[in-house]
């Protein structure tokens, strides 16, 4: 039982490089979402996608793009990476809004 | 802005020993619920108390809810050295928008 896969777990950037970070839950989820988290905070979320077709900003949407791409994937793209987007990040997905999440390990992106 | 607002920061106790930890936060509420950070991975969903609900079990976890205060508190029973951990509470006001507090990061001492 895999529940929330991320990828890739490590990634080192330059400045103005272009990636994408993949997700992909097998728990037939309807919501999945993007965080952020730099150290000792907690997470900050990026964008949101209430069901498949739907994505939404979060508190702090500005530098990323994302994707729904079917009920299982939820991608995170960075178009021109900056040193402030350093960060590690978490997707996670649930059933129904306002209920429990399922959270992947996280990528840790470093951006020089 | 934070919505949820965890206290104490930092919390070392020896093993056996009880764990609190507050949140508070600032606009109304469905729920409110706390999640567990182990070093270097995901949050793990720990428990989800309703907003009509005041107090709620689960093992050696015990979450209160004060609406009043906006206020929750989290418990750890007969803390074990496999505890240490961040703790995080969450809430939702806006539906999918879930807002995490900053965290207390618990040490247990064995």
């Amino acid at each position: 039982n895999a529940g929330v896969t991320q990828t890739p777990k490590f990634q080192v950037l330059k400045t103005g490089q272009s990636m994408t970070l993949q997700c992909a839950q097998d728990m037939n989820h309807n919501s999945m979402y993007w965080y952020r988290q730099d150290p000792g905070m907690g997470l900050r979320l990026i964008y949101y996608s209430a069901s498949e077709g739907t994505t939404d900003k979060g508190e702090v949407p500005n530098g990323y793009n994302v994707s729904r791409l079917n009920k299982r994937e939820f991608s995170l793209r960075l178009e021109s990476a900056a040193p402030s987007q350093t960060s590690v990040y978490f997707c996670a997905s649930s059933g129904l809004q306002d209920q429990p999440q399922h959270f992947g390990d996280g990528t840790r992106l470093s951006i020089l | 802005s934070q919505q949820g607002e965890e206290d104490p920061q930092a919390l070392s106790i020896q093993e056996g020993e009880n764990a609190t930890m507050n949140c508070s936060y600032k606009t109304s509420i469905n729920n409110l619920q706390w999640y567990r950070q182990n070093s270097g991975r995901g949050l793990v969903h720990l428990i989800l108390i309703r907003s009509n609900e005041r107090e709620k079990h689960s093992g050696r976890l015990r979450v209160t809810l004060d609406t009043s205060k906006k206020s929750s508190s989290l418990l750890i029973t007969a803390s074990r050295a496999a505890d240490t951990a961040s703790y995080f509470c969450a809430t939702a006001p806006g539906g999918f928008k879930t807002i995490f507090g900053a965290g207390t990061r618990l040490f247990v001492k064995a």
